[in-house]
């Protein structure tokens, strides 16, 4: 019941873009991304709730496909702070589950 | 607004014996969520209060796991005769009374079995 994310791992250069991704075996009905730094607890960055729907977090955009049931996390312009990992969240019934992760790396 | 408060931050204990956990939820939030979390991996769902009503716990959860949340307020996680895979990071999360909301976590507790 755990959401899949894509790629495991990512090392990007200051400036760069990438994408992350989340897809689940189950309907979703919204997504919550999260990131979390090396000791930290995760931090909550975005929800969405509606198919198609796309949010914003300064430089961090998210979208979901409900039919698809993924979300992807855009990031533009890396920033060294922009490093963690990186959770999709999802319900199912009255359980709250995280994704496998993706570990980011921004480097100067 | 203190944010969730999760106590031990650490605990050290031996084989086989007891420990509590305890966790403090922002004051307004109604959903009480308890994670365990492994070096690499990801949280994993533990258990789901709404209020003081334990609705889910996952199926992962052995017997000597256990968890109450009296009054709908603090929450406490037990483990009796710890093992050494017990071993991890134990994270609390709360949120508001809409599923959509988002979820607050405690810096948690890490345990260490040895």
């Amino acid at each position: 019941q755990q959401p899949v994310q894509s790629p495991q791992a990512v090392i990007l250069r200051e400036g760069e873009d990438a994408v992350i991704n989340c897809s689940s075996s189950k309907a979703l009905y919204s997504v919550h991304w999260y990131r979390q730094k090396h000791g930290e607890a995760p931090v909550f960055l975005m929800i969405l709730l509606k198919g198609g729907e796309q949010k914003g977090h300064e430089k961090i955009s998210a979208s979901f496909n409900e039919k698809k049931q993924q979300s992807s996390l855009y990031l533009t312009a890396s920033q060294l702070s922009y490093s963690g990992t990186y959770f999709c969240g999802t319900e199912t019934g009255n359980q709250f589950y995280f994704g496998t992760g993706t570990s980011l790396t921004v480097i100067p | 607004d203190t944010g969730v408060s999760q106590n031990p931050r650490h605990k050290i204990t031996k084989r086989g014996q007891n420990v509590t956990f305890r966790c403090d939820p922002i004051s307004e939030h109604n959903r009480l969520y308890w994670y365990r979390q492994t070096l690499g991996q990801g949280p994993e769902f533990l258990t789901y209060f709404q209020n003081e009503a334990q609705l889910e716990k996952s199926r992962l959860l052995s017997d000597r796991f256990s968890a109450e949340r009296p009054k709908g307020s603090f929450s406490t996680l037990e483990i009796q005769r710890t093992e050494q895979g017990d071993s991890a990071m134990y994270l609390c999360a709360s949120g508001a009374w809409s599923h959509n909301s988002p979820l607050h976590f405690g810096n948690g507790t890490r345990l260490t079995v040895t």
